[in-house]
């Protein structure tokens, strides 16, 4: 079945650093999304990407879906402590309107103030 | 904001137990899910559920497992004969239709199994 890395597992930076964290699936996907997880919460919908080649900002999250939309990368500028938490990238298995999201093992970022 | 609920938050199961967890996605959502999540690892894909019938599911997802929307608002899983493998963070999760990426996640059940 479809299998979706992310690398690194975990992240420790500094206050006020810049990070990019990395997603790659094993098929090709019509979709991604990025979900965070804070310690003891649920995962919550950051953004979904579509298109071929997209980079979607939220402040200072910077998304993007690369051309072959086989992989995807999520960078941080200026990392604050509310940021700490783990970062999922999850894509629908196969082409065919599967229901079924596949999520990575996830980012784990922890950040020192 | 409306928000996907869940209960209980935690329960205690001896093995062998039939356990029930509870969901009340959000009311205009048509697509619901179940994932569990493993203490520490990544949320994995158990069920989804339209229109009243499963529509996909996971090797996970064995005979021991099943899903039912009894009430039209409540959506439940139940473990018939829980195993000390089915510990783990139970989240429920609704979408809107079949166009929307975006799911929605419950607070979780975490299940306990001893």
């Amino acid at each position: 079945g479809q299998q979706v890395m992310q690398i690194p597992q975990y992240q420790h930076v500094q206050e006020g650093e810049d990070f990019t964290t990395y997603c790659n699936s094993s098929t090709t996907l019509s979709n991604i999304q990025w979900y965070k997880q804070r310690p003891g919460g649920h995962p919550v919908f950051l953004i979904q990407l579509v298109k071929s080649g997209e980079v979607k900002k939220q402040k200072r999250l910077t998304f993007q879906f690369g051309e072959a939309k086989k992989n995807s990368s999520l960078h941080i500028t200026a990392t604050q402590t509310t940021d700490v938490g783990t970062y999922f990238c999850a894509g629908y298995e196969g082409q065919g309107g599967s229901e079924k999201l596949v999520f990575g093992k996830g980012m784990k970022l922890t950040v020192n103030p | 904001e409306p928000e996907v609920t869940q209960t209980p938050s935690h329960q205690v199961t001896q093995m062998g137990q039939e356990v029930i967890l509870r969901c009340v996605p959000i009311s205009n959502h048509l697509y619901f899910y179940w994932y569990r999540q493993i203490l520490g690892q990544k949320v994995e894909f158990l069920v989804s559920f339209y229109n009243n019938e499963i529509s996909e599911k996971s090797e996970i997802f064995d005979d021991q497992f099943s899903v039912e929307r009894p009430d039209g608002s409540n959506f439940t899983l139940k473990i018939r004969s829980t195993k000390l493998e089915d510990s783990a963070m139970y989240f429920c999760a609704s979408k809107m239709d079949r166009n929307t990426g975006e799911l929605f996640f419950g607070e979780g059940s975490r299940l306990t199994v001893l």
